[in-house]
């Protein structure tokens, strides 16, 4: 199976401030990832699909890169409704499963 | 306006069973995939199953294989997930969501399951 690890755990950030999120894979994904947004009580909302396509309806501030094994997302400049929880989600295409990364919160500094 | 609403959850006792239902509308149903992701309280995202658009093809996650099985009906526009052998480590908001394959674009706002004597 393949694993994905997120880096931080948790961010502290300032409105304004420019912030950055790692995703990292065990093995290649190519660029079969996409990065989630989710808020206290509400279901996840998709931002990123194929590793840096925009969701209709994103804010172009998100924005993300990588493929194989390293990922990031980044916000390039932090608003008030971007608090929140940042998932990453690979699929492997010969298994057909899904794996969400542990999760970064991003809070207020 | 695509839509997914989930129903089919409550309290269960361990070993019982359950069915899960997702109502989809707004879209043409049987052209995508759908899948089933559960958060437990506190927890992070989990996938649990995957259906094509046919139905033809499942996929499941290690945690629940042999114990829970994904179907759809596509006159009726609804996915299932049918969960057997509860277990405490099942209790989680369960979310069915809407394909392509490789991604998740739309989320319904989820049913609780909770497992517990």
């Amino acid at each position: 199976d393949i694993q994905m690890t997120q880096s931080p755990s948790t961010l502290s950030a300032s409105v304004g401030d420019r912030v950055t999120i790692t995703c990292r894979a065990s093995q290649s994904v190519r660029s079969w990832l996409a990065w989630y947004q989710q808020k206290p009580g509400k279901a996840p909302k998709l931002l990123i699909y194929d590793a840096s396509r925009l969701e209709s309806g994103v804010p172009s501030r998100f924005s993300g890169s990588g493929s194989g094994t390293e990922f990031t997302l980044t916000i390039s400049s932090l608003q008030p409704d971007d608090f929140a929880t940042y998932y990453c989600q690979q699929y492997n295409s010969y298994s057909g499963a899904f794996t969400f990364g542990p999760g970064t919160k991003v809070d207020v500094k | 306006e695509v839509q997914l609403l989930e129903s089919g959850g409550g309290l269960v006792q361990p070993g019982g069973s359950l069915r899960l239902s997702c109502a989809a509308s707004g879209f043409t149903f049987s052209n995508y995939a759908m899948s089933w992701v559960r958060q437990a309280p506190g927890k992070g995202l989990e996938w649990v199953s995957s259906i094509s658009g046919s139905g033809g093809s499942t996929y499941y996650a290690d945690s629940v294989k042999g114990h829970f099985t994904i179907s759809r009906d596509n006159s009726k526009n609804t996915l299932y997930l049918q969960m057997i052998s509860l277990r405490a480590e099942d209790t989680a908001l369960y979310y069915c969501a809407k394909g392509p394959r490789w991604y998740m674009d739309v989320w319904g706002k989820g049913t609780t399951v909770t497992v517990s004597s």
